[in-house]
């Protein structure tokens, strides 16, 4: 099983939708989880991060947390052409090998 | 804030020639910072931790000789790749945080290209 699973897409949604992108970890210590946007070809920029279960809103993005499923998404609404990237989601994997995992990510398309 | 920059964003060398690569963190000041390699199409891959005045946490498979890694100040980490062959071409992207489990900022990147 891999440590972060993402669909890796596309996923194409029109213009103004709400695109929804989805990951599972396998880590249930995991404290921390991040979503990063990253263009083709430039590397990755932060979108949001979110430490506890719920939601957490900032502009259009939300982040959703549910540690019990192990279960975390973004939601972009009112979706922009501009928003077309590659979302990865990635959390800490504590002890003794404290890093980032990140998952291959998402390919997001958004039609005008 | 949290802007990190590389130098060069990219380069372009003969094999077997050295090439180093500066990351800064410019409006705080990073404990940690990481470098990663991506190669076309793929996902990303951490190469090293290092934390400041002390050596670089190397990821199984990445050689420690040929990635020199030095965090000699809190806001300065270079990678140097020595005696770089083409397989060593990809985009390698350094990140900064103010520590393990902090929130990483990335670098823009910088393209290599060995010949």
């Amino acid at each position: 099983q891999k440590e972060v699973e993402q669909n890796s897409g596309p996923l194409s949604v029109p213009e103004g939708a709400i695109a929804s992108l989805n990951c599972t970890y396998s880590d249930r210590g995991s404290q921390s989880f991040f979503w990063y946007r990253q263009y083709s070809g430039k590397s990755p920029e932060l979108i949001m991060f979110i430490y506890s279960n719920g939601d957490k809103e900032d502009g259009r993005f939300t982040a959703q947390l549910n540690k019990a499923s192990q279960y975390v998404s973004l939601l972009i609404r009112d979706s922009q052409p501009s928003d077309s990237a590659t979302y990865l989601c990635a959390f800490w994997r504590g002890g003794a090998t404290n890093k980032l995992i990140f998952g291959t990510g998402t390919l997001l398309a958004v039609q005008p | 804030g949290a802007v990190v920059s590389q130098h060069p964003s990219r380069v372009i060398c003969k094999s077997g020639t050295s090439v180093k690569i500066e990351c800064r963190s410019l409006d705080f000041q990073a404990t940690t910072m990481f470098w990663y390699r991506q190669f076309p199409k793929q996902s990303l891959m951490l190469m090293a931790t290092s934390n400041e005045g002390s050596k670089a946490t190397y990821e199984q498979g990445v050689e420690k000789d040929k990635f020199l890694i030095n965090h000699a100040s809190l806001t300065l980490s270079t990678l140097t790749v020595t005696s770089a062959h083409p397989e060593d071409s990809s985009f390698y992207i350094c990140s900064a945080s103010t520590g393990i489990q902090e929130t990483q900022y990335f670098g823009p990147g910088t393209r290599l290209l060995v010949l």
